[in-house]
């Protein structure tokens, strides 16, 4: 079955410091993939999206994922943190025949300044 | 704007009471989603609807039901037999699997 596993929780880092948010995923054939964020108590937005091609693929606010197919893998990275990047980050990986959506857990990201 | 609006943001209700989350989409998306979020679980998939007068039961479907009369709207009932209700409840729709799903602003339901 498919599944996503976000294996850290919670990370903390310093406003300026780069970032790397980890997604590794069961997925039978080619997936697609998402990153989105959520602010407390709202919904989620769209950072970037994988289908195909290029495995480095870019977002808005600055956030980039490169898909590794030999490692299961779709991190998310920042090279700068700023304080208002503070929020839930969610991977998750697309049923190509069903238009489904399969979330992973979440990691929730804490920025001292 | 295009968008999804959920309503209401805040819901408090009986335990035993039935309840209806409203979903509407302006955006002509075709597949609408409603998913539930608790604490440390992410979210879970409870129905979907990829056309009009037809949805699909997702991984926790038990305890909800879902209709879908218009495009623009998938209404999310909550009923009794739901056993732990309470959760942050979150509509989704997309135009199709390559788009990613554009989401609403959620609903909180506290069932008391």
């Amino acid at each position: 079955a498919q599944s996503v596993t976000q294996p850290d929780i919670h990370i903390t880092v310093s406003e300026g410091a780069s970032l790397e948010l980890r997604c590794n995923y069961s997925y039978g054939a080619t997936p697609y993939l998402f990153w989105y964020v959520q602010s407390p108590g709202q919904g989620l937005q769209l950072l970037l999206k994988y289908f195909s091609g290029d495995t480095l693929v870019q977002g808005i606010k600055g956030f980039e994922a490169e898909f590794k197919r030999s490692q299961s893998s779709f991190n998310l990275r920042k090279p700068s943190v700023h304080w208002s990047d503070a929020a839930e980050y969610f991977c998750a990986v697309g049923e190509r025949n069903t238009d489904k959506l399969i979330f992973g857990t979440g990691t929730r990201l804490q920025v001292f300044p | 704007d295009g968008g999804i609006t959920q309503s209401p943001k805040y819901l408090f209700r009986k335990e035993g009471q039935n309840v209806t989350l409203s979903c509407e989409q302006n955006l002509n998306h075709d597949a609408m989603y409603w998913y539930r979020q608790d604490p440390g679980q992410g979210l879970r998939l409870i129905y979907y609807s990829q056309i009009v007068n037809d949805f699909q039961k997702g991984d926790i479907a038990e305890g909800y039901s879902v209709s879908r009369e218009k495009k623009e709207s998938f209404p999310l009932t909550v009923t009794s037999a739901q056993k732990n209700p309470t959760a942050f409840y979150l509509c989704a729709s997309n135009p199709s699997g390559r788009q990613g799903y554009t989401f609403g602003s959620g609903t909180r339901l506290t069932v008391v």
